[in-house]
């Protein structure tokens, strides 16, 4: 079984342009968790999908950022504009259950450089 | 508002070694308690995680954990450090409330293992 995908691996931008970041979960979990880390800091929340819809979205840091699952599959997170301080690492979790209990699986995230 | 607490930065230990890593929480209620770890180039995986019953959780790779209501503990011990468990290393706690799954992470210490 494939797990939690993310796409690209590393990306460098200039400050004020658009960077998207893709996540594919594993196939069936209807949770998806997007996180950062900004160097030297804790990984951070961002926001919960289930299936399609937004259910926590309490950690997104401003309406520069947008995240979207189209068909409660696969995840975008779009940066526009970037700013220097979104440099970080971006990681993306899924999960089957419905309870803080249940396990997140993560992938290997995307180095985001913001120039 | 929860918080997770992992005092220092790296932890070198020889192999063969004790490795003990610390991990404190605040929280109004006890929480789940996590811990992950990342191998270079890899995502998070889970070591072990605490919920309800034994408070002394085994997990992958002779990893364990003590919950410690008393002392809002939740180190990660392995008996006898091996070369493989380089890594970086994550404790985290999500609510006791159901509903609300997501993370939240302490600074992730790294740990080196010297021959």
């Amino acid at each position: 079984e494939a797990g939690v995908t993310q796409f690209p691996s590393h990306s460098v931008i200039e400050k004020g342009q658009t960077v998207t970041l893709r996540c594919d979960p594993i196939s069936g979990h209807d949770n998806l968790y997007w996180y950062r880390r900004v160097m030297g800091k804790e990984i951070k929340f961002l926001l919960h999908f289930v299936k399609e819809s937004k259910q926590d979205e309490s950690g997104m840091p401003n309406n520069r950022f947008l995240a979207e699952r189209t068909g409660g599959t696969y995840s975008t997170l779009k940066v526009q504009p970037a700013e220097l301080e979104d440099s970080g690492v971006y990681f993306c979790a899924s999960g089957s259950g419905y309870s803080s209990t249940d396990t997140q699986y993560f992938g290997p995230g995307t180095r985001l450089t913001v120039l | 508002a929860q918080s997770v607490t992992q005092l220092g930065s790296h932890v070198s230990v020889s192999e063969g070694a004790l490795v003990l890593l610390r991990c404190n929480y605040s929280s109004s209620v006890p929480p789940y308690l996590f811990w992950y770890v990342q191998y270079p180039n890899q995502g998070l995986q889970l070591l072990l995680k605490y919920t309800t019953g034994a408070t002394l959780v085994k997990g992958i790779n002779g990893f364990e954990a003590e919950f410690k209501k008393s002392e809002t503990s939740f180190h990660l011990t392995k008996p006898s450090a091996h070369m493989s468990d380089a890594a970086e290393y994550f404790c985290a706690v999500s609510p006791y409330t159901g509903a609300n799954s997501k993370l939240t992470f302490g600074k992730g210490i790294t740990l080196s293992v010297r021959p």
